[in-house]
């Protein structure tokens, strides 16, 4: 069983540009739920995606939007970059089934300069 | 809404020492709740987790029983390796709408010195 993946690892932007961030989730986990971890912080709840819907969307405006594909890969797409945008970016997916617990990625660092 | 509250840290321990990292919840209903851990340059790994009230969680040494009438979620290990330095997260799932979200707490950060 092939764990989660995200790409890149790292990334420098500057503000008011766009990026895309990706993901591969586990193989057979349809749910798949990014977050926002600032530095000395918690994560934070971006939104969530079921079977390529999303269900589920944290306090982050509409310039933070996601896809998912059939082949269990997602996408963070960041439009408009500000400097607070800064932070760890964290994939997490798990099964349909059990107890809400959630297998993370490593994560994509981006830089807002 | 719901919330997590850990102590703050850092914590510094000596090897071989006590753990306690205290995590208390707010909720509606009944949530999951989770540890996890994360080192430098990582993302997050579960460390463990209980469903229901006085379920206890245990991995690698690690326990945490979930107590509903304190709304807490404590971890504990009896005895501290330097390998067990990491940044450590409480969490709940937010049962609201099914989407299972996590709340995770701001995290504490454990040291432990040879």
């Amino acid at each position: 069983e092939t764990g989660v993946t995200q790409s890149p690892t790292h990334l420098i932007k500057t503000r008011g540009q766009q990026v895309t961030l990706r993901c591969s989730s586990q193989s057979g986990h349809n749910t798949v739920s990014w977050y926002q971890q600032a530095l000395g912080q918690g994560p934070q709840f971006i939104f969530q995606y079921y079977r390529e819907e999303e269900n589920g969307r944290g306090n982050f405006p509409p310039r933070f939007s996601g896809l998912q594909f059939p082949n269990y890969s997602s996408e963070l797409n960041v439009n408009a970059l500000e400097l607070d945008d800064s932070a760890l970016y964290l994939c997490a997916s798990r099964p349909d089934w059990g107890t809400y617990e959630q297998y993370f990625g490593p994560g994509t660092r981006l830089t807002v300069t | 809404g719901d919330s997590v509250t850990q102590m703050e840290g850092p914590v510094t321990l000596s090897e071989e020492a006590f753990l306690t990292i205290n995590c208390t919840y707010t909720a509606t209903g009944y949530p999951s709740l989770f540890w996890y851990v994360q080192y430098p340059g990582e993302g997050l790994q579960l460390l463990l987790k209980a469903t229901k009230a006085d379920d206890k969680g245990s991995n690698k040494g690690f326990e945490a029983t979930y107590r509903k009438e304190t709304t807490s979620f404590h971890l504990e290990k009896g005895s501290v390796q330097v390998s067990d330095s990491a940044v450590y997260f409480c969490a709940l799932s937010d049962q609201a709408g099914n989407t299972g979200k996590l709340i995770f707490g701001q995290g504490t950060t454990l040291q432990v010195k040879p």
